[in-house]
């Protein structure tokens, strides 16, 4: 299930099941998002982007769904595997040259055997 | 291809020091920035660089300076450390409008 740590809201998935992190965005002028995963103590990896022209993007196990509507992101993972324990970060581009980006908090995704 | 380098990695500091903080990439990216982590929270953006001789401010650039002599290095500058820039900093580069490619930060801690 899903809950709000202390820091980062946390969520708890088997082993195998589906994951779906959410993220909300700010600007509805923004036009490019990005996924990242941060491993613990390294820098932030990226998984998978998605323009305003599109309402979904998938890639190797990872989908990313885009609701403009509502200012809605969401990252599915297929068959979640313990390597993607991680802190998982949207991102929304605030211009159209992407030179500023916005981070949002993080979700704790843990992977329970 | 090394991709982004920041050294150090570890840093311990008295108020009122002042460091640099390095960064260098190899990937000819136009595009640099720097963030600072704090625990549990998300990046957020200090100063970003479109090119060499060229910066700007991101949201949190009081205590922080940057500079841009070259494509491949963006070096950050603390000139008096205070304890509220205690954080972990992220260095990042791009082509451009695509995803960025991050260091592995950098941890300080001002004491």
């Amino acid at each position: 299930g899903e809950s709000v740590g202390l820091h980062l809201p946390t969520l708890s998935v088997q082993e195998g099941d589906n994951s779906i992190i959410n993220c909300a965005y700010s600007n509805s002028a923004s036009d490019y998002f990005i996924w990242y995963k941060q491993e613990s103590g390294k820098g932030p990896q990226f998984i998978i982007d998605i323009r305003s022209n599109m309402d979904k993007r998938q890639g190797q196990r990872v989908t990313v769904l885009l609701n403009k509507t509502v200012k809605h992101l969401s990252l599915q993972i297929a068959a979640t595997q313990p390597g993607d324990s991680a802190v998982y970060f949207c991102a929304e581009s605030l211009d159209n040259y992407g030179q500023n980006f916005v981070f949002g908090p993080g979700t704790r995704l843990s992977v329970l055997p | 291809n090394a991709g982004v380098t920041q050294t150090p990695k570890f840093r311990i500091l008295k108020i009122g020091q002042s460091m640099t903080l390095q960064c260098a990439q190899d990937m000819n990216h136009n595009y640099m920035y720097w963030y600072r982590q704090d625990p549990g929270m998300g990046l957020k953006l200090i100063y970003y660089s479109v090119g060499a001789g060229i910066t700007d401010k991101g949201e949190v650039p009081n205590g922080y300076n940057v500079s841009r002599s070259t494509t491949e290095d963006f070096p950050l500058r603390l000139e008096l450390a205070a304890p509220s820039q205690t954080s972990v900093y992220f260095c990042a580069s791009s082509p451009g409008d695509q995803p960025q490619h991050f260091g592995d930060g950098t941890r300080l801690s001002i004491l």
